[in-house]
């Protein structure tokens, strides 16, 4: 069965870095798009970034560009987020999706992130 | 960057009721528009894809409709584990931005 379980998630000082992973089972990793998408303490969803299967190509939320990178690892099914020059407002749980046909289709449980002094 | 609202932001509904909820979007999107659902604490869950195609595994209670800029979800006969917050999200060009939610709540 399709499993994603993120992690690396913490409490972190603001203006510093972390780095989440998310571990991918039970599917063929390499052939699928894969998303970050937060949600911060009693807010909404944020879509965050995206990967394409073979990472030639990823976009991002104009709030994390330049401060948020995606990346894959297709040798070792995961699928990372590292996170640096962190703010109080990047405070939220963190899911990696899988993306099938345009849409979100399996979610891990998520990673808390947790900026503050 | 195209933007999502969604209407109601809360609804009070009984068990046995029909609910509908609506999406709107920024500018045109054609059918790429996805609703999910999520429960405290839990991931949030594909519903529909591609505007109306029900996933697998999800009762046929639940159906979407619309293309272009406006898009409905409808629940007949709502049961008690369908009471959720649920969004909306476009997919049609990044950011795939979400729309701020819909809290559906037992009356």
């Amino acid at each position: 069965q399709v499993q994603l379980v993120e992690s690396g998630g913490g409490v972190v000082q603001p203006g510093r870095s972390l780095r989440l992973s998310c571990a991918a089972s039970g599917f063929v990793f390499n052939t699928y798009a894969m998303h970050w998408v937060r949600q911060a303490p009693g807010k909404g969803l944020e879509w965050v970034a995206f990967i394409w299967f073979d990472g030639s190509h990823t976009a991002y939320a104009d709030s994390v560009r330049g401060r948020l990178t995606i990346s894959r690892d297709n040798s070792k099914d995961t699928l990372y987020l590292e996170m640096n020059t962190l703010r109080a407002e990047d405070t939220a749980i963190y899911y990696c999706a899988r993306q099938r046909r345009d849409a979100l289709d399996y979610w891990g449980q998520g990673t808390l992130v947790t900026v503050s002094s | 960057d195209i933007q999502m609202t969604q209407s109601p932001s809360s609804l009070s509904a009984s068990v046995g009721a029909r609910v509908t909820i609506t999406c709107r979007a920024s500018q045109t999107i054609s059918t790429y528009l996805n609703w999910y659902h999520q429960k405290p604490g839990k991931a949030p869950k594909l519903l529909i894809s591609a505007a109306s195609s029900l996933q697998s595994g999800v009762p046929s209670r639940f159906s979407g409709s619309g293309s272009g800029t406006d898009f409905t979800l409808t629940i007949i006969n709502l049961q008690p584990e369908d009471f959720a917050t649920y969004y909306c999200q476009q997919s049609h060009s990044t950011p795939h931005t979400f729309g701020p939610g819909t809290k559906l709540e037992i009356k």
